[in-house]
């Protein structure tokens, strides 16, 4: 079965430094990869996904994440953090050869300091 | 619509009582999910639907849950003698396609905020 790993609770990172969320997955087969944003009190919104190509993927507000198959890992990451960016990060994968569902890992907090 | 709509947004409930919540996925979207959060914790798969029947149910945590969608559009979850423990929030999200061969991104609702008391 998939499954997914956020070892960081919290991350803190001061205004304007680069910041990185990580993340690693295992999957039986390919893995399709996702990050989401959750603000406080709102549903989950979609930022970037990994299905194949290229491993740097590009997504909203900024964010992109390098997909590293020898690793299994797929961290999210920004050049330059907003306080903006403060929110709850959740990576989420789909074996891409089995059912449809999306497992969710349990989340990292994301701090920006001003 | 543009995003999934879930109903009602809040819910406060005694404990055994009998709840239904309703999602309504963005139009045209034949892939529609389940997922309850609690609190401090990541999306719990429950079930999915392609179209009218479920396809995967192994999330749901036991026969007091059931959703439907009967015409393979908007789906109702329904939660029987409820209890402290299903507080959470209840999230509906849909897909275009529920085969996984593009990835299709699946696209959440704000969720059902569910307290039982």
């Amino acid at each position: 079965a998939q499954s997914v790993a956020q070892p960081e609770d919290q991350v803190n990172v001061a205004e304007g430094n680069p910041l990185t969320v990580k993340c690693t997955y295992s999957v039986s087969g390919n893995p399709y990869l996702f990050w989401y944003v959750q603000y406080p009190n709102r549903g989950l919104q979609f930022l970037l996904k990994y299905i194949t190509g290229d491993n740097l993927v590009k997504g909203s507000y900024g964010f992109e994440a390098e997909f590293n198959k020898s690793q299994t890992s797929f961290h999210l990451k920004k050049p330059s953090a907003l306080v903006s960016d403060s929110a709850l990060y959740f990576c989420a994968v789909r074996d891409m050869n089995r059912d449809d569902k999306i497992i969710f890992g349990k989340g990292t907090r994301l701090h920006i300091l001003p | 619509g543009a995003g999934v709509s879930q109903t009602p947004s809040n819910k406060v409930t005694e404990k055994g009582k009998y709840v239904e919540l309703r999602c309504d996925p963005i139009s045209g979207h034949t892939a529609l999910y389940w997922y309850r959060q609690s609190l401090g914790q990541g999306p719990e798969f429950l079930i999915y639907f392609q179209g009218t029947g479920a396809a995967d149910d192994s999330g749901l945590p036991n026969d007091r849950f059931f959703a439907v969608r009967p015409e393979g559009s908007v789906s109702t979850l329904k939660i029987q003698r409820t209890e402290r423990g299903d507080s959470a929030v209840y999230l509906c999200a849909s897909s275009l396609f529920a085969q996984g061969i593009s990835g299709n991104t699946i696209y959440f609702g704000e969720g059902s905020w569910l307290t039982v008391v």
